[in-house]
């Protein structure tokens, strides 16, 4: 079985300041991982996907990802926060079973303060 | 239209109305899903379609069915709902194959009343 679990539930950081979203899985086989952005009023959107190719994934808006398998962990980062930033964001993971199902972290509510 | 649509955007029933939720994907996937997001729990994957056909219901009462008449439809009929059914529910696609992100719809906000 695979899990996620997202560490703080709720981050606050000032705009221009590192964000550091943290995510940990756990998998049987070697991992699919993604974070998606959820923005209030709307559906998730993929910011970024590691699917085995390099271990630093660079996705959209600013935001990459770096996956250590030696530690479980696929950590979202972006250097320099901005106001429209602040959405929830969800790790989720994928064992490439038949029918490409994901299992989601409980997500993190970024929150940017001026 | 591009991507994956839902209607309604927002739906308020009473315990006895039935009521369907319909999602439209336009991006030529064969796997389509909905989960229930919850303000206290994190999203649930509630059903999986791949090629039509019915791959994967996670423990969803009854109260819940699900359609899939092609790879490109799927409805959630609903019907003697709970209060503690009222979330937002999602709608999403992909290529049904390891490894490929799942596209998301923007949900239906469901009020039980």
């Amino acid at each position: 079985a695979q899990s996620v679990t997202q560490l703080g539930s709720h981050v606050s950081v000032s705009e221009g300041a590192l964000v550091l979203l943290r995510c940990n899985y756990s998998s049987s086989v070697p991992p699919y991982l993604f974070w998606y952005v959820q923005y209030p009023n709307q559906g998730l959107q993929l910011l970024l996907k590691y699917t085995s190719a390099a271990t630093l994934v660079k996705g959209i808006n600013g935001f990459e990802a770096e996956f250590k398998k030696s530690e479980t962990s696929f950590h979202l980062t972006k250097p320099s926060a901005h106001m429209s930033d602040a959405a929830e964001y969800f790790c989720a993971v994928s064992d490439g079973n038949a029918g490409n199902m994901l299992t989601f972290g409980g997500g993190t509510r970024l929150m940017v303060k001026p | 239209e591009t991507g994956v649509t839902q209607t309604p955007r927002h739906l308020v029933m009473g315990m006895t109305n039935k009521k369907s939720l319909k999602c439209e994907q336009h991006l030529g996937h064969n796997a389509m899903y909905w989960y229930k997001q919850s303000a206290k729990k994190p999203l649930e994957l509630m059903f999986v379609y791949n090629f039509k056909e019915q791959t994967e219901n996670n423990s969803v009462p009854s109260r819940f069915s699900p359609e899939c008449p092609n790879s490109s439809h799927l409805f959630l009929h609903l019907h003697t709902l709970q209060p503690e059914d009222s979330a937002l529910y999602l709608c999403a696609s992909s290529q049904g194959v390891a490894g490929n992100e799942q596209f998301f719809g923007p949900g239906t906000r469901l009020t039980v009343l």
